[in-house]
């Protein structure tokens, strides 16, 4: 079975640190893109950015490139996002999943059970 | 705003053909990039309903159908039932953007 298993919730303060971490399993990992989206509190779902484990090519949305570091380490099937220093309005929650196409054409399938991440002060 | 607009809500009896629509542009679903649907049940994670714009994966209802025309892709449902109720989303590449958007996502009541 193809599975995405992500950290647990976080509770942070702004300007702290964190990563984030989504494990794979039941395919071949470095071969398949991942990608991370974002859920804020009530809203859509938002495209974060992609990394093909294999060669750690990474692709990012403009809106948040720079805010967040995408990364993976393919040793031990295992995606992660990051933030240097994070903001009240990084609330939200965060999934991972897979896409089983290119960038291109690829859908994400299947889905991390998500990671809550609060920052207040 | 996004990039796909679609309808906030929609909304129908049981038993009843529902459709929702994903309206892009030239530099997505018009450039001819692939539409792909996700249903997200209450407090779980998406999962995809239709991908390639008109398959379904195995265990998706065929009640569940997907197509692509122009700039717009639309999702049909047909003999809806109550476990249908949740927010869906379409999801296609830009160019412009070199990246995958969403929707902004459609919350389906079933009256």
């Amino acid at each position: 079975e193809v599975q995405l298993v992500q950290s647990g919730a976080e509770v942070k303060k702004p300007g702290e640190s964190l990563k984030i971490s989504c494990k794979g399993s039941g395919y071949s990992f470095s071969t398949n893109w991942i990608g991370w989206v974002r859920q804020m509190p009530g809203k859509g779902l938002e495209w974060m950015g992609i990394i093909y484990p294999d060669d750690s090519d990474t692709r990012y949305s403009p809106s948040f490139q720079g805010q967040v570091t995408i990364s993976a380490d393919k040793s031990i099937s295992t995606a992660y996002l990051e933030w240097s220093s994070l903001k009240a309005s990084d609330t939200a929650m965060y999934y991972c999943a897979r896409l089983p196409a290119t960038p291109a054409t690829g859908w994400f399938d299947p889905w991390g059970q998500g990671a809550l991440v609060t920052v207040s002060s | 705003q996004s990039v796909l607009t679609q309808p906030p809500s929609v909304s129908g009896a049981p038993g009843q053909r529902v459709t929702i629509s994903c309206t892009g542009s030239s530099s997505n679903i018009g450039a001819g990039y692939d539409v792909h649907w996700y249903q997200q049940l209450p407090g779980t994670a998406p999962k995809v309903l239709i991908y390639g714009n008109r398959n379904r994966p195995s265990g998706v209802p065929d009640r569940f159908s997907g197509s692509r025309s122009g700039t717009s892709a639309s999702l049909a449902i047909t003999g809806l039932q109550a476990e249908d109720e949740a927010d869906y989303y379409c999801q296609s590449y830009d160019r412009s953007l070199s990246g995958s958007v969403f929707g902004g996502g459609t919350k389906l009541t079933v009256l």
